[in-house]
Parts: C-alpha cells; structure tokens; sequence
C-alpha cells in the first residue's frame, strides 16, 4: 500500500532556531500533502495543504509566514517552522492523498520540542 | 463546516470482547469516511476506508458500517485483543479535506 515517510521523528531546537520537517511519498505521487498539527490529547488540525509547484493554502489562524511549506516535487513537502517558540512544541503530521481510491495516508509525525 | 463527534470517548473491555465505536457527522455530502488508528506518540494507521456509495467495508476482524443520510458510521472490532489497545479516529472527505473526531481510546485488559 501507500506509505507516507517523515523525518524527524523527533527534534529539539532552541527558541529562536527554525526546523525543517520534511513529508515523502515512497511510492506514488502527491500533488497534494497535508499538514495537521496535534495537541496532547487533542485531535488532529489541519493547518494547510500543500499543493506541488505552487503556493500552500493555509487554514484559518495559521500565520503562513511561521509556517512555511514548500512542495517542490511530486512526492516532497516540507513544513519549516522558523523562528520556532515553545507555543509551538506540537506533535506535526503530514499525509498525502492516493489518486486511487482517494483515501489518505499518514507519516509517522514529528515530535518538536523548543526549548 | 463538518462536525464529527465520537463515542464514547474511553472504552475498557475485558479481552474477546467485541468493540462498538460510533461516529456522527453533521454534513451528509461526504466522498468518503476513514478509520484510522493512532498508538501513543505515533502517527495514523489507515484501518477502513468507506466511500460514500458504500454501505460497509470489512478487514479481517473490522468491519465499519456507514449510513451516509442520518451521518453515522460505526467501527465494529469482534474479539478483541490486547493489542487492539490504541486511539481510533474517525475522519470524513467533505470537499477532500479530512475532518476528525475526537477520538475513542479503547484499552483491552488481558
């Protein structure tokens, strides 16, 4: 099936330093990624969808100059939180749609923690 | 916008007990519905998928059910297990964005 890979699985920076989160289709191509954000607990908000070669569309209240997203290939999205705060300590989580049968398929999240 | 409610929020079974989770959503123009499950700490596994002409979709020991009209969904898992022991999330395609319950935690005691 689909498989979803995201690295890191975990990061700590400190406050001030942004993190690169990278999401990669392993064996078709997404010309669109998601990018949730979960709190503790909490279920998962979407924070914007990432379209390739083209501009992400964010959510309402995600700052999209926080958040960057870059989709520069069929099977890439990275999610760049920049000037990162502990606010923004989060469990994050892309997934991609299949052209198939249109379900989504999850990576394993990344863990940050700004310290 | 789609509202998704599940429950109940916590379940705790004894284990070879069948599981009963539900879902509702308020919006009925659905293209699919999705069960995923979530281990602490770890992304989304993809259980069921059910597209919105369907009635019902088995895997093994799950099956879910869908009745798109009264915007109701239910995840039954027979004869659980102790390794069934997670978070299971529902979420509805309304215009291809995914919206998500709450989530059910089910543990199943050994």
């Amino acid at each position: 099936g689909a498989v979803v890979s995201q690295h890191p699985s975990w990061v700590i920076c400190k406050s001030g330093t942004s993190v690169k989160i990278e999401c990669r289709s392993l064996d078709f191509q997404a010309t669109t990624m998601f990018w949730y954000r979960q709190f503790p607990k909490q279920s998962l908000m979407l924070m914007a969808t990432s379209n390739e070669g083209s501009k992400a569309t964010y959510e309402q209240g995600v700052e999209k100059d926080k958040f960057l997203i870059n989709h520069a290939s069929l099977t890439l999205s990275t999610l760049t939180v920049t000037s990162a705060h502990p606010e923004d300590s989060s469990f994050y989580i892309c997934s991609a749609r299949e052209t198939t049968n249109y379900g989504y398929t999850f990576g394993s999240g990344t863990r940050l923690t700004v310290v | 916008k789609q509202e998704v409610t599940q429950i109940p929020a916590a379940l705790s079974v004894p284990e070879g007990e069948n599981l009963v989770l539900n879902c509702s959503f308020t919006d009925s123009a659905i293209y699919n519905l999705q069960w995923f499950r979530q281990d602490p700490g770890k992304g989304l596994t993809s259980l069921l998928l059910i597209q919105s002409s369907q009635r019902e979709q088995t895997s093994g020991r799950l099956n879910a059910s869908l009745d798109k009209s009264s915007g109701r969904s239910t995840l039954y898992i027979a004869a659980s297990q102790p390794g069934d022991s997670a978070t299971y999330l529902c979420a509805v395609n309304t215009d291809y964005k995914l919206s998500f319950g709450a989530g059910t935690t089910v543990t199943v005691r050994a």
